[in-house]
């Protein structure tokens, strides 16, 4: 149980364009997820709280209008780079809170390479 | 604010040593405690947990006790595996929203 799926796995696009990534929560609802990037040999940087039904909440230093977060439904947030740069590509990764309240499941992560 | 440190790596063992991977942690309240692990090209799998203290998470043979008198959570394993192989990340959770903390990770390399 407990699975959180992610996609695209990679993604390489232009400069210039949009990427959309999904983060499913498989088999439990999760009204709150999160997204991470996390550079080469490093720890992971929340970028924003996403809530069903609700605005997100984005962390401090995060570009809101160029991280697009959608959380349409109980076991599905999106995040959608705008106008991606090539300082945008990292390892994006997303987890859903458990019904515990308590204990995060990662997705495993989507590479986004902008060229 | 919440933090948390990590013994930095990588650590290098040889196949069935003893792995202490080192965690302390600054925090207001009462945290629940988190080893998570990452294979590479991955996202990150939870190992383990622990809610209060004197709680022991384990799982696959780590194990890490919730040690409140010396703000620590420890993971070790016994005899570890080449498979075991990966970076090790601990986090707590205590923040309003349930955001997790984590540390820097620290990555194991195992040779047979």
């Amino acid at each position: 149980g407990a699975v959180v799926s992610q996609h695209p796995s990679w993604v390489i696009c232009k400069s210039g364009t949009s990427v959309k990534i999904e983060c499913r929560s498989l088999d439990f609802q999760a009204t709150t997820m999160f997204w991470y990037r996390q550079f080469p040999k490093q720890s992971l940087m929340l970028m924003a709280t996403s809530n069903e039904g609700s605005k997100a909440t984005y962390e401090q230093g995060v570009e809101k209008d160029k991280f697009l977060i959608n959380h349409a439904s109980l076991t599905l947030s999106t995040l959608t780079v705008t106008s991606a740069h090539p300082e945008d590509s990292s390892f994006y990764i997303c987890s859903a809170l458990a019904g515990d309240g308590d204990t995060q499941y990662f997705g495993p992560g989507t590479r986004l390479t902008v060229l | 604010g919440n933090s948390v440190t990590q013994m930095e790596g990588p650590v290098t063992l040889s196949e069935e040593a003893f792995l202490t991977i080192n965690c302390t942690y600054t925090a207001t309240g009462y945290p629940s405690l988190f080893w998570y692990v990452q294979y590479p090209g991955e996202g990150l799998q939870l190992l383990l947990k622990a809610t209060k203290a004197d709680d022991k998470g384990s799982n696959k043979g780590f194990e890490a006790t919730y040690r409140k008198e010396t703000t620590s959570f420890h993971l070790e394993k016994g005899s570890v595996q080449v498979s075991d192989s990966a970076v090790y990340f601990c986090a707590l959770s205590g923040s309003a929203g349930n955001m997790l903390t984590f540390g820097g990770g620290t990555r194991l390399m195992v040779k047979p």
